[in-house]
């Protein structure tokens, strides 16, 4: 099946913009959805179809998608961001057609 | 807005069904859309389990499809999970969530609710 791989952690100071990657083979031809989701908590989307957010998630979140590499853009980072995120494919080609990444936890110092 | 609210036993017994159902509240579960079960092992990631239509039509994770069964009922806007011959390894939280048919993520979810497999 489809793995879509992400690193395990990303840093980031408040006011400064975090990038978190999500790689797959050719998931440029794929829509990627990422979530956020808080310790105790259910996800949440925050960007879907590559770069389009919900209403209600702040404009400081974006999303890009290219060749091998997705990527969530958070810019202004505040505390409350801090989260796990997870970016997110359908895989038209598997049997096992939605695949979550391997997640990514957002530390702000 | 749509609401969604997973209930059921939280502590299973080894060899046993695991049962859960998710109520809908604020839209019909026979709309357009598929509704999901999604689980998350303590301090893992996030596994798709599989999905129904309201027409009672499905799509599972080849890894657990023999295992598992999900069904609608219309009449009191659920759906339901059962999975059987459980281990420790289904320990989890589940959520259920929804995917609108067009799209292909999971705009809304339920709170999850932890299943534990232990005698």
């Amino acid at each position: 099946s489809y793995v879509l791989t992400q690193p395990p952690s990303v840093s980031v100071a408040p006011g400064q913009t975090a990038r978190i990657t999500c790689g797959g083979n050719n998931i440029g031809s794929k829509s990627v959805h990422w979530y956020q989701q808080k310790p105790g908590q259910a996800p949440v989307l925050v960007v879907y179809d590559d770069s389009d957010r919900p209403s209600g998630i702040p404009e400081r979140f974006s999303g890009s998608n290219s060749g091998n590499t997705a990527t969530l853009t958070i810019s202004r980072v505040e505390a409350g961001d801090e989260a796990d995120y997870y970016c997110q494919v359908w895989d038209s080609s598997s049997d096992h057609p939605y695949v979550f990444g391997t997640g990514t936890k957002v530390t702000v110092l | 807005q749509v609401q969604l609210q997973e209930s059921g036993p939280g502590l299973v017994k080894p060899s046993g069904t695991l049962s859960l159902t998710c109520a809908v509240s604020g839209g019909s579960i026979s709309s357009s859309n598929w509704w999901s079960w999604i689980r998350q092992p303590p301090g893992k990631g996030l596994e798709w389990i599989g999905e129904i239509y309201h027409s009672g039509s499905t799509n599972y994770n080849p890894s657990l499809k023999s295992r598992v069964t999900i069904s609608v009922d219309k009449s009191k806007n659920q759906f339901s999970l059962k999975l059987s011959s459980v281990t420790a390894a289904d320990t989890a939280v589940y959520y259920c969530a929804r995917r609108v048919a067009v799209a292909s993520n999971f705009d809304y979810w339920g709170q999850g609710t932890l299943v534990t497999v232990s005698s």
